[in-house]
């Protein structure tokens, strides 16, 4: 069975400009979740989908985050306009349940320059 | 709110030695405990837990006992291996579903 998979696995790009990170969940699992790893710190939530709908979006850091599930199935969150802060490594998780182990993907170093 | 707090690295060892990697926590509640390793190029999995005081989480050799009384999590392993080297990250549940992680742990064993 295949493991959450994401795209890209490194994306550079200029302050300003937008990026596009997906994320595809292991097939079945409802519960999709974003997190994040600034600057090597720790790993901060910034949402949760259950199917399509977002439960939980308390993480996200300003509007210029946007988090789409469309149709419950992979996921997308796009920076605009991306600013230095927002480099570090996006990863990605799905759960069959809210409450049972999640299981991340490698994750997406964005970089910022 | 909820944090955790763990050593930071990186931790170098030479192969075979004794682990560990200290972590504590806060919380107002009774959280699950977990410890997560990340491989080179890979993705967060999910190494051991602990759901409740005293519980003793374990897998590949690695054990982390689940101590109330000091708000600790510490992850032991007796003989590590080079195939060890890796980020471990310490986390907490308060009986939802986010995670809340410390920020991670490089270690690196050396032959």
């Amino acid at each position: 069975e295949a493991g959450v998979t994401q795209f890209p696995s490194h994306s550079v790009i200029e302050k300003g400009q937008t990026v596009t990170l997906r994320c595809d969940p292991i097939s079945g699992h409802d519960n999709l979740y974003w997190y994040r790893r600034v600057m090597g710190k720790e790993i901060k939530f910034l949402l949760h989908f259950v199917k399509e709908s977002k439960q939980d979006e308390s993480g996200m850091p300003n509007n210029r985050f946007l988090a789409e599930r469309t149709g419950g199935t992979y996921s997308t969150l796009k920076v605009q306009p991306a600013e230095l802060e927002d480099s570090g490594v996006y990863f990605c998780a799905s759960s069959q349940e809210w409450e049972t182990e999640q299981f991340f993907g490698p994750g997406t170093r964005l970089t910022v320059l | 709110g909820d944090s955790v707090t763990q050593m930071e690295g990186p931790v170098t060892l030479s192969e075979e030695a004794f682990l560990t990697i200290n972590c504590t926590y806060t919380a107002t509640g009774y959280p699950s405990l977990f410890w997560y390793v990340q491989y080179p190029g890979e993705g967060l999995q999910l190494l051991l837990k602990a759901t409740k005081a005293d519980d003793k989480g374990s897998n590949k050799g690695f054990e982390a006992t689940y101590r109330k009384e000091t708000t600790s999590f510490h992850l032991e392993k007796g003989s590590v291996q080079v195939s060890d080297s890796a980020v471990y990250f310490c986390a907490l549940s308060d009986s939802s579903y986010k995670l809340i992680f410390g920020s991670g742990t490089r270690l690196l064993v050396r032959p």
